[in-house]
């Protein structure tokens, strides 16, 4: 069965350090994973994607993820939090083998803090 | 507009009413999706349709819940005789064309089914 996990309910970090959210996931075909954000009162965002090529995606607002194979993760990451990331932050995953449903984590909320 | 528009962004219904929630994609997406989130979790597809075709409507979660695109462009998700487990945030998304592989999806602001 498809899923997609994020182990963290919430992450904290100081305004200025790095961010990594984590995602993993299981699909029995390729994989095509997503980021989105959603900020209070607000759609959901796309963030970035990965289909193929390069394991390293750069998406908006500096937020770039890692597509890892072996290790089935897909984490978030920014170099330099900002107070205006805090939201919450969903990973997703398709398998294009099989169909077009997207399986979606549970979220993690991000807060940043000056 | 610019983006996916949905309305009402606020429902409030009584158990037993009928509801139609209406979503406007991005002029020219091929591909509409419907999801239900409840509350702290993430998204649940519902339907998907490519132009008016309906081609899985498998996680809709009961015969009380249809969705229709009847011209390829604005769809309707209609309730009937709503429960308090319908409440959450109904979300509608679309996309450009999964045959071209634009395949990220743009979501409207979703709406609010608070069931009474």
């Amino acid at each position: 069965a498809q899923s997609v996990a994020q182990p963290e309910d919430q992450v904290n970090v100081a305004e200025g350090n790095p961010l990594t959210v984590k995602c993993t996931y299981s699909v029995s075909g390729n994989p095509y994973l997503f980021w989105y954000v959603q900020y209070p009162n607000r759609g959901l965002q796309f963030l970035l994607k990965y289909i193929t090529g390069d394991n390293l995606v750069k998406g908006s607002y500096g937020f770039e993820a890692e597509f890892n194979k072996s290790q089935t993760s897909f984490h978030l990451k920014k170099p330099s939090a900002l107070v205006s990331d805090s939201a919450l932050y969903f990973c997703a995953v398709r398998d294009m083998d099989s169909n077009y449903q997207l399986i979606w984590g549970a979220g993690t909320k991000l807060i940043i803090k000056p | 507009g610019a983006g996916v528009s949905q309305s009402p962004r606020y429902k409030v219904a009584k158990r037993g009413q009928d509801v139609a929630l209406r979503c406007d994609p991005i002029s020219g997406h091929v591909s509409l999706f419907w999801y239900q989130q409840a509350l702290g979790q993430g998204p649940e597809f519902l339907t998907y349709f490519q132009n008016e075709a309906q081609l899985d409507k498998s996680g809709l979660p009961s015969d009380r819940f249809f969705a229709e695109r009847p011209e390829g462009s604005v769809s309707t998700l209609k309730i009937q005789r709503t429960q308090q487990e319908d409440s959450a945030v109904y979300l509608c998304a679309s996309s450009l064309s999964e045959i071209r592989g634009q395949f990220e999806a743009f979501f409207g602001q979703g709406t609010r089914l608070t069931v009474v």
